[in-house]
């Protein structure tokens, strides 16, 4: 099996752009889709990038994603930040035995 | 409105056994693939289990496997998670999500606390 691998903590600004990584340690990134969830304290995960890049309904277009076979990685950008933004952020794959891989999670501070 | 609300958490000593419930509604429950993922207090997301539309396929994480199962009843709107034989370590908040891959939505969750 693989392991996705996300930065522990990231934190910036308000109207700022923030990026979270999350790496694929071994199998290609492109192989499955990777999703991102988001969590706020206290609250249930939503998401918010799903098959790589799309967005669901409801989620402004200030998220964003990507995956980059070159660092096999892929990556959720937060544009515009605001305060509502802060919570934790975890990627999700799923290998060929249709077993999800999440990451572990990154806390995004808006300061 | 698309709804998931899972019920049946609460507090077991270890060794102990519990049945977790998801109610769905707002969509055809019988035409998705549907999971069970929890998160260990102050802990990430840790995937339990997933089951097909038809029941047909189903899926354990290695660290539940022979001690959980997954069901669901297509007429009832129901998912299911017979948890048997719990530790400690099982303690978590436990969610439903839609699949197959991706999960849309989740629900609220249920706690359950495995202590003597």
């Amino acid at each position: 099996n693989f392991m996705l691998t996300q930065p522990h903590s990231v934190s910036e600004s308000p109207g700022k752009t923030v990026t979270i990584s999350c790496t694929r340690s071994s199998g290609s990134i492109a192989s499955n889709y990777v999703q991102w969830y988001q969590q706020r304290p206290g609250s249930a995960p939503t998401t918010v990038i799903y098959e790589d890049n799309q967005r669901p309904s409801g989620v402004p277009d200030r998220f964003s994603g990507s995956i980059d076979s070159s660092s096999n990685s892929a990556s959720l950008t937060i544009s515009g930040l605001k305060t509502e933004d802060e919570a934790d952020y975890y990627c999700q794959s799923y290998d060929s035995s249709n077993q999800a891989v999440f990451g572990g999670g990154t806390k995004l501070t808006v300061l | 409105e698309v709804q998931l609300v899972e019920s049946g958490g609460g507090l077991v000593k270890p060794g102990g056994s519990l049945r977790l419930s998801c109610a769905a509604s707002g969509f055809t429950f019988s035409s998705y693939s549907m999971n069970w993922v929890r998160q260990a207090p102050g802990k990430g997301l840790e995937w339990v289990s997933s089951i097909s539309s038809s029941s047909s396929y189903i899926y354990y994480a290695d660290s539940v496997k022979g001690r959980f199962t997954i069901s669901r009843d297509n007429a009832k709107n129901s998912l299911y998670l017979q948890m048997n034989s719990l530790r400690a370590e099982d303690t978590a908040v436990y969610y439903c999500a839609r699949g197959p891959h991706y999960y849309l939505p989740w629900g609220q969750g249920t706690l359950v606390t495995v202590s003597s």
